[in-house]
């Protein structure tokens, strides 16, 4: 079963929006959750990740808010631009083993 | 070189055919992964090797898959009999030293289509 619950699927932000995917996770011994950008054709890349000790982290237009008591993260991605047009991956690892989520298809309209 | 590499990019075999799918990591990095991709699906963990350690296989969805890692660098994914469920991505990942909170580096993985 997943383990990790992603959503939206897909969206679809005029330039200059703020896109807002979120991630839901039932496993408390995940410790580490990270982002990773996927463009067509490209493998993931890891964009920016967060341990469960914080609450936030911010790197550039990105930043993960995450809430350990209702066990959800999400990613915000401000000022979005064209070049921002992606599929999203959420992750939550234990160890080595990530978990991913379906993913979510970002459309940035120009 | 520069990231990890897969070959071939694609591949497509008839339903019953052995096929064998190759990951050369990033020089230097000890732990090795594969995944897999389905379409509208994240990524499905299927192996880990590290170092000299036994792989974490339990990924593996089924005995007709299998891999191996030689000389603690190239790895070989191999499906046997495959069948059209098999049809997916295969990316493998590399990262510098396995365990917690360590950036896995992908491939662009090998489109493997079955018919």
């Amino acid at each position: 079963q997943q383990q990790v619950k992603q959503s939206p699927q897909s969206l679809i932000v005029q330039k200059g929006g703020i896109s807002i995917i979120n991630c839901a996770y039932e496993n408390t011994a995940f410790d580490y959750f990270p982002w990773y950008q996927q463009f067509p054709g490209k493998g993931p890349a890891l964009l920016i990740a967060i341990r469960p000790d914080v609450s936030e982290k911010k790197e550039g237009r990105f930043t993960i808010s995450f809430n350990k008591s209702a066990k959800q993260f999400s990613l915000h991605i401000m000022d979005s631009q064209p070049g921002d047009s992606a599929t999203y991956f959420c992750a939550a690892s234990i160890d080595y083993k990530l978990s991913f989520g379906a993913g979510t298809t970002v459309t940035v309209r120009a | 070189g520069a990231g990890v590499s897969q070959s071939p990019s694609n591949k497509v075999t008839e339903k019953g055919k052995d096929v064998e799918l190759r990951c050369d990591p990033i020089s230097g990095h000890t732990a090795l992964y594969w995944y897999r991709q389905s379409l509208g699906q994240g990524l499905e963990f299927l192996i880990y090797f590290q170092g000299n350690s036994a792989p974490d296989k339990s990924g593996l969805p089924s005995d007709r898959f299998s891999a191996e890692r030689t000389g603690g660098s190239v790895s070989t994914l191999t499906i046997q009999r495959t069948q059209q469920e098999d049809s997916a991505v295969y990316l493998c990942a590399s990262s510098p030293w396995g365990g917690a909170n360590t950036e896995a580096f992908f491939g662009q993985g090998t489109r493997l289509t079955v018919v």
